[in-house]
């Protein structure tokens, strides 16, 4: 079967970082998502990676290893509104999107 | 670019009572959509692929005759809730493909969704 799995919730400090972690077991592979979702409101695209190796945009970055079926999505300089939950999600074999449960992150002051 | 609307917002309606909700691109043009549903504290349930012009793929478990689904133009997708019950009150969010006239053609942009509470 197909598997994504990455922790349900996180608490981390307001101007800290925080690694999100991301493990998948899938039928093919065509890239990894990460997504940040508001309470209440649509999910919104932050990354796409489909190669090995880090991606940085910002504050965020997303890390992927294809041969260990594992990506991280790093968020520095961490600010109160990054509170949210955070879906990874792999495009398999048929290009349908195979979504994780979600990591919710609580940011402290 | 890339913005995909969704209507309405939040509906409330009755036991016994079907609901329509649209889903539309409005800058680009989706020749596939996803409609999700998404229950309180859990992650996106894809319920139905649709392309334009043809039957909806629905997910196991998904009601076919419950939930119906028109792709019926390029822009457009709707998702109808026929003889809603309370247990169908959630979250819905549809999401469009691009037709492939980006460079990233498998990204999904995403509705605002469309809160259902049937009582």
């Amino acid at each position: 079967g197909q598997n994504i799995d990455q922790p349900t919730e996180m608490t981390a400090t307001e101007g800290a970082i925080v690694q999100i972690n991301c493990t998948y077991q899938t039928s093919g592979f065509n890239g990894l998502f990460w997504y940040q979702q508001h309470a209440g409101e649509a999910p919104t695209f932050l990354s796409y990676n489909v190669l090995d190796g880090l991606e940085e945009k910002g504050r965020f970055s997303s890390f992927l290893s294809r041969s260990k079926g594992y990506s991280y999505l790093l968020l520095k300089e961490l600010q109160m509104k990054d509170s949210a939950s955070y879906l990874c999600a792999v495009l398999d074999s048929n290009y349908q999107l195979i979504w994780g449960a979600g990591t919710k992150l609580i940011i402290k002051p | 670019g890339a913005v995909v609307s969704q209507h309405p917002s939040r509906v409330i309606c009755k036991s016994g009572t079907s609901v329509k909700i649209e889903c539309r691109s409005l800058d680009f043009q989706a020749t596939t959509m996803f409609w999700y549903r998404q229950f309180p504290k859990q992650s996106l349930m894809l319920m139905a692929t649709s392309n334009e012009g043809s039957k909806a793929t629905y997910e196991q478990g998904v009601e076919k005759d419950k939930f119906l689904i028109n792709h019926a133009s390029l822009t457009l997708s709707t998702l109808t809730v026929t003889s809603a019950h309370p247990e169908d009150s959630s979250f819905y969010i549809c999401s469009a493909r691009d037709g492939g006239t980006s460079g990233f053609s498998y990204e999904q942009y995403f509705g605002p969704g469309t809160r259902l509470t049937v009582t």
